[in-house]
């Protein structure tokens, strides 16, 4: 459905902490995650991705948890740096479509340093 | 990774005008396109996807006529917003995925300010 909050949840965090943001997805039938990073003015940028046949995977200091019993997507970002500020999206792929991703409402990451 | 183009990245137009945005995969074929639209602070929503060669599946709400969507190539997708208003003021992103590879890669997006 379509996102019509104001404002999107905000995570603040200090530089070289880490990072953890959430995302539930609404769809058990969906196949394939991503996490996407959005700058301001910039289209999404590919983070990671995990198939529903896994429960975690690893990247360069990120990780992606999930969870099918409660449907629960999370990423985790190691050693937080400035450039890490953006919005960040999951996106789910449900078994079945032309591979159309369908969107969480983001997470805003604000890092201090 | 793939190298998704998009442009023009920003575009201001008088209410009435055409606008058409070009999407174009660099070093991939892209099979499937999508475009996408995003309002400030808010999620992406899908609008349409397209398959080279064959016309465009719209989502619910979104209107044909006004987005008219073409695909021609394996590189290269255009959305053209008919007789812009105000209301279409909104920031457009097109997304590319290669024959069965389910990762998208995005275009850097089009701010349409319609005046």
């Amino acid at each position: 459905g379509e996102s019509v909050g104001l404002h999107l949840p905000t995570l603040s965090v200090q530089e070289g902490d880490n990072s953890i943001i959430n995302c539930a997805y609404s769809n058990s039938a969906s196949d394939y995650f991503i996490w996407y990073k959005q700058e301001s003015g910039k289209g999404p940028q590919f983070i990671i991705d995990i198939r529903s046949n896994m429960d975690k995977r690893q990247g360069q200091r990120v990780t992606v948890l999930l969870n099918k019993t409660v449907k629960h997507l999370s990423l985790q970002i190691a050693a937080t740096q400035p450039g890490d500020s953006a919005v960040y999206f999951c996106a789910e792929n449900r078994k079945g479509s032309q591979g159309n991703l369908i969107f969480g409402k983001g997470t805003k990451l604000s890092v201090k340093p | 990774g793939a190298v998704v183009s998009q442009h023009p990245s920003r575009v201001i137009c008088k209410s009435g005008t055409s606008v058409k945005i070009e999407c174009r995969s660099l070093d991939f074929q892209a099979t499937t396109m999508f475009w996408y639209r995003q309002f400030p602070k808010q999620s992406l929503m899908l609008m349409a996807t397209s398959n080279e060669g064959s016309k465009a599946t719209y989502e619910q709400g979104v209107e044909k006529d006004k987005f008219l969507i073409n695909h021609a190539s394996l590189t290269l997708s255009t959305l053209t917003v008919t007789s812009a208003h105000p209301e279409d003021s909104s920031f457009y992103i097109c997304s590319a995925r290669a024959w069965r590879d389910e990762k998208l890669f995005f275009g850097s997006g089009t701010q349409l300010s319609v005046l």
